[in-house]
């Protein structure tokens, strides 16, 4: 079966600083890979995707990925952190039967 | 219109109400879907519709019952519930085929209190 796992339940950075934000995968076949971003009381923002192609993808608010087969992993970053950044991030892959299937998220906290 | 629209925001109900959580999305997506979220943990999925058949159901108890009587909206239907069903419901869309059958489009949720 697909799945994802992020073994950091909660990571800390100063602004300013570059932020990563782990994940790695296991998969059958070739990976589709995403992260999803959660704001408090609010549903899932898509971040980025990778699917083919490049392994480092780029997608909103500044943030990027890289696909790293030899690894299995698809770790979530941004060179200066901000403290609106601050949100519940998922790791998610797409399985055999086209469902998105999450990790257990880590929460990312910027501080001033 | 790039949004899914979930109502109500806020749901309390009793063990023994019946009521319905909604979703409606105008962006011509064909498949929604229904996650539970607790709290600090990751969505989980519970239903997909399919170009408005039902194609997935993880194995929800009965007493959640989904309707997608159009395109556009989807459904829960709610009765019976336990307190443990307490969460955060949310409800997304995408494309059912294509680069776009990979990005999931989520409501803000609605929060469900059963007392």
């Amino acid at each position: 079966a697909q799945s994802v796992a992020q073994p950091e339940d909660q990571v800390n950075v100063a602004e300013g600083n570059p932020l990563t934000v782990k994940c790695t995968y296991s998969v059958s076949g070739n990976p589709y890979l995403f992260w999803y971003v959660q704001y408090p009381n609010r549903g899932l923002q898509f971040l980025l995707k990778y699917i083919t192609g490049d392994n480092l993808v780029k997608g909103s608010y500044g943030f990027e990925a890289e696909f790293n087969k030899s690894q299995t992993s698809f770790h979530l970053k941004k060179p200066s952190a901000l403290v609106s950044d601050s949100a519940l991030y998922f790791c998610a892959v797409r399985d055999g039967n086209n469902d998105m299937r999450f990790g257990a998220g880590t929460r990312l906290t910027v501080k001033p | 219109d790039t949004e899914v629209t979930q109502t109500p925001k806020h749901l309390v109900m009793g063990m023994t109400n019946k009521k319905s959580l909604k979703c409606e999305q105008h962006m011509g997506h064909r498949a929604m879907y229904w996650y539970k979220q607790k709290a600090k943990k990751p969505p989980e999925l519970m239903f997909v519709y399919s170009y408005e058949k039902l194609s997935i159901n993880e194995s929800v108890p009965s007493r959640f019952s989904p309707e997608c009587p159009n395109s556009s909206l989807l459904n829960l239907h709610l009765h019976a519930l336990q307190p443990e069903d307490s969460a955060l419901y949310l409800c997304a869309s995408s494309q059912v085929k294509g680069a776009g059958a990979n990005v999931l489009t989520f409501g803000a949720g609605s929060r469900l209190t059963v007392l």
